[in-house]
């Protein structure tokens, strides 16, 4: 089946500093890429849309100068946690989805700011 | 905006029994459901979706039901096993299966052996 990978799949930073975290199609092209924040227990929230060469489109309340999304190809998007804190640590899951295929998820990025 | 509702929020079943959740959703123009199985430290793995022109939908020991007049749809999981064991989610969408996903608030399923 589809896969989309993600990485890294956990990270750990000093707070101020940016994260980079990187979503890819491995066997379609993604035309459009979602980037999720999940708290424990807790459904997914979707952050932002992210269609091919446009810029993103952001849910009401996420700020878009704190995460910075490119989606520069057919198989990449990347979503740029800039000075990080604390509050920010949560666990960020992409998906991605492209001609007829539904959206696959990837395993998701666990980010701790200490 | 649409809102998914789904219930329970915990299922516990005895191996080779039955499960089944629920959920409902609030606008009338979602097209496509999909319904996802989360593993501890996983991201989201599609089991199974259904479209808004389809009454029912199987695969193997999994199936969905939608009633559109109503609008809810229910996951059926027979034959219970323990790694079936896992948190699942219910969403909808207006845009096909390449539309923005709403989603319901998760289910954890334990099957117990």
């Amino acid at each position: 089946g589809a896969v989309v990978s993600q990485h890294p799949s956990w990270v750990i930073c000093k707070s101020g500093t940016s994260v980079k975290i990187e979503c890819r199609s491995l066997d379609f092209q993604a035309t459009t890429m979602f980037w999720y924040r999940q708290f424990p227990k807790q459904s997914l929230m979707l952050m932002a849309t992210s269609n091919e060469g446009s810029k993103a489109t952001y849910e009401q309340g996420v700020e878009k100068d704190k995460f910075l999304i490119n989606h520069a190809s057919l198989t990449l998007s990347t979503l740029t946690v800039t000075s990080a804190h604390p509050e920010d640590s949560s666990f960020y899951i992409c998906s991605a989805t492209g001609g007829l295929q539904p959206q696959h998820f990837g395993d998701g990025t666990r980010l701790s700011i200490l | 905006g649409e809102n998914v509702e789904q219930h329970p929020s915990t299922l516990s079943v005895q191996e080779g029994d039955s499960a089944v959740i629920k959920c409902t959703y609030s606008d009338s123009a979602s097209n496509y459901f999909p319904w996802y199985k989360q593993e501890l430290g996983k991201g989201p793995q599609l089991i199974i979706d259904i479209r808004s022109n389809v009454g029912e939908k199987k695969d193997q020991r999994i199936a969905v039901t939608l009633n559109k007049t109503a609008k809810h749809f229910s996951l059926h999981i027979t034959e219970t096993q323990p790694e079936d064991s896992a948190v699942y989610f219910c969403a909808a969408s207006m845009g096909n299966q390449g539309g923005k996903l709403i989603f319901g608030q998760g289910t954890e399923l334990s099957v117990k052996p």
